[in-house]
């Protein structure tokens, strides 16, 4: 079964640390997702990538937030320094987008758990 | 995109169809219909999706209204794993990219 890939799945860290999350798409997928689940806000997007390159990173708060794509098999998602309200699920997803409408399926990980002390 | 109108939460007891109702009334003609649902602890799965017509896969049946102001989410036989959050949301695909906004979709409680 493909599916997408996120580590760690559990991240417990001190305020001031830098947090690495990574994921690794679905193999042939060529846009990625990160999004943020809170229970107050719920899920949020962060940024997106077409073919490794941001198209938007609006969500995402740029002083402190970083996302990249090094290659087409991994994506991460860096906080630094991190704060106790960056304590969420981040959740990868992945889908195979060619540029025709309609195709809707997005593939999500199981989401790196993250508690800021 | 249009906004979305769901229920915060329904009950559905095992066995019986699950109709999950969306309103998007202010749906525009080149949006589609997506449902997503997310079970506890895990990832949001994607269930279906549709423009005009009724769809169906081997998950569920999506109905949308002749004037597509509003849809609704069919489960035929409901079971206890089927308890999830339930998230209708509508977008438009163009060149700026395919990115889905959840709202707070409905929270679907199966009872035995």
């Amino acid at each position: 079964d493909a599916r997408v890939t996120q580590t760690p799945r559990h991240k417990v860290t001190e305020m001031g640390q830098e947090v690495t999350m990574r994921c690794q798409p679905i193999l042939g997928h060529n846009t990625v997702f990160w999004y943020r689940q809170t229970m107050m806000q719920g899920l949020e997007l962060l940024a997106y990538f077409r073919n490794r390159a941001p198209l938007d990173d609006s969500g995402m708060p740029k002083d402190r937030f970083s996302a990249e794509m090094p290659d087409a098999t991994l994506a991460t998602l860096k906080i630094q320094p991190s704060e106790p309200r960056d304590s969420a699920v981040y959740f990868c997803a992945s889908g195979p987008w060619g540029g025709g409408p309609g195709t809707g399926e997005l593939f999500f990980g199981e989401g790196s758990r993250l508690t800021v002390l | 995109d249009a906004k979305t109108t769901q229920p915060p939460s329904m009950d559905c007891a095992e066995g019986r169809a699950a109709n999950l109702p969306c309103n998007h009334s202010t749906i525009s003609g080149n949006e589609y219909v997506y449902w997503y649902r997310q079970i506890h602890s895990q990832g949001p799965q994607y269930i279906i999706h549709g423009l005009k017509n009724n769809e169906t896969n081997e998950m569920a049946s999506l109905i949308i209204t002749e004037d597509r102001k509003s849809s609704t989410l069919i489960l035929p036989h409901a079971t206890l794993r089927d308890t999830a959050v339930y998230y209708c949301i509508v977008r438009v695909a163009g060149d700026s990219g395919y990115a889905l906004n959840f709202g707070k979709g409905t929270s679907l409680l199966v009872t035995p």
